[in-house]
């Protein structure tokens, strides 16, 4: 299993473009978050999904977009970049169920807005 | 509302030294518990969990304790080494309406000098 891969690693972006980045889990979970750290600091959620078709803000929402058409899918859309939106970017994934689920995390994609 | 609070790094040892990180949270019912570490350039991964009171996660020589009594789930370690040099990440999961939430800590740093 790959886990939840990132795609890119890296990008640099001027203000006002646009970008999508990707991430995809093969582990069949039902949920998939999207965190921003800036540096030093914690997690934010920006957003989340509960499953195929679901999905929900989290405490940073704004300046972002999300989907979730499947179960192992779910890209973030940045659609006017600007400089408060330079962090690092980690996707996650956990199952639900009885129990105390983990989450997996991505190994994060680094965004400069310029 | 439910939350996490985690002492204030960074936390600086020499090799060898007694680790400990606290972690104290507020929630209703009966929350999961977890710790989980961030290596430089990483996303994060789960180190330890408990799911209730008096449960001991372990793992890699770390430990800790649900107490439900204290509401605390310190993070331990007797002997650190350089490459647990790393920022630390307590966590709690719960449930609402059906839906599973997750809340982090802001992260502790800790940097072990040989």
């Amino acid at each position: 299993n790959a886990g939840v891969t990132q795609t890119p690693k890296f990008r640099i972006l001027k203000i006002g473009q646009s970008m999508t980045l990707q991430c995809t889990q093969d582990m069949n979970h039902n949920y998939m978050y999207w965190y921003r750290q800036d540096p030093g600091m914690g997690l934010k959620l920006i957003y989340y999904s509960v499953g195929a078709g679901i999905t929900d803000k989290g405490e940073v929402p704004n300046g972002y977009n999300v989907s979730r058409s499947t179960t192992e899918d779910f890209p973030l859309r940045l659609e006017l970049a600007a400089p408060s939106q330079t962090s690092v970017y980690f996707c996650a994934s956990s199952y639900s169920g009885q129990g105390a689920y983990e989450q997996f995390f991505g190994p994060g994609t680094r965004l400069t807005v310029l | 509302g439910n939350s996490v609070t985690q002492m204030e790094g960074p936390v600086t040892l020499s090799e060898e030294a007694f680790l400990t990180i606290n972690c104290t949270y507020t929630a209703t019912g009966y929350p999961s518990l977890f710790w989980y570490v961030q290596y430089p350039g990483e996303g994060l991964q789960l180190l330890l969990k408990a799911t209730k009171a008096d449960d001991k996660g372990s793992n890699k020589g770390f430990e800790a304790t649900y107490r439900k009594e204290t509401t605390s789930f310190h993070l331990e370690k007797g002997s650190v080494q350089v490459s647990d040099s790393a920022v630390y990440f307590c966590a709690l999961s719960y449930t609402t309406s059906g839906t599973y939430k997750y809340i982090f800590g802001t992260g502790t740093r800790l940097k072990v000098l040989a």
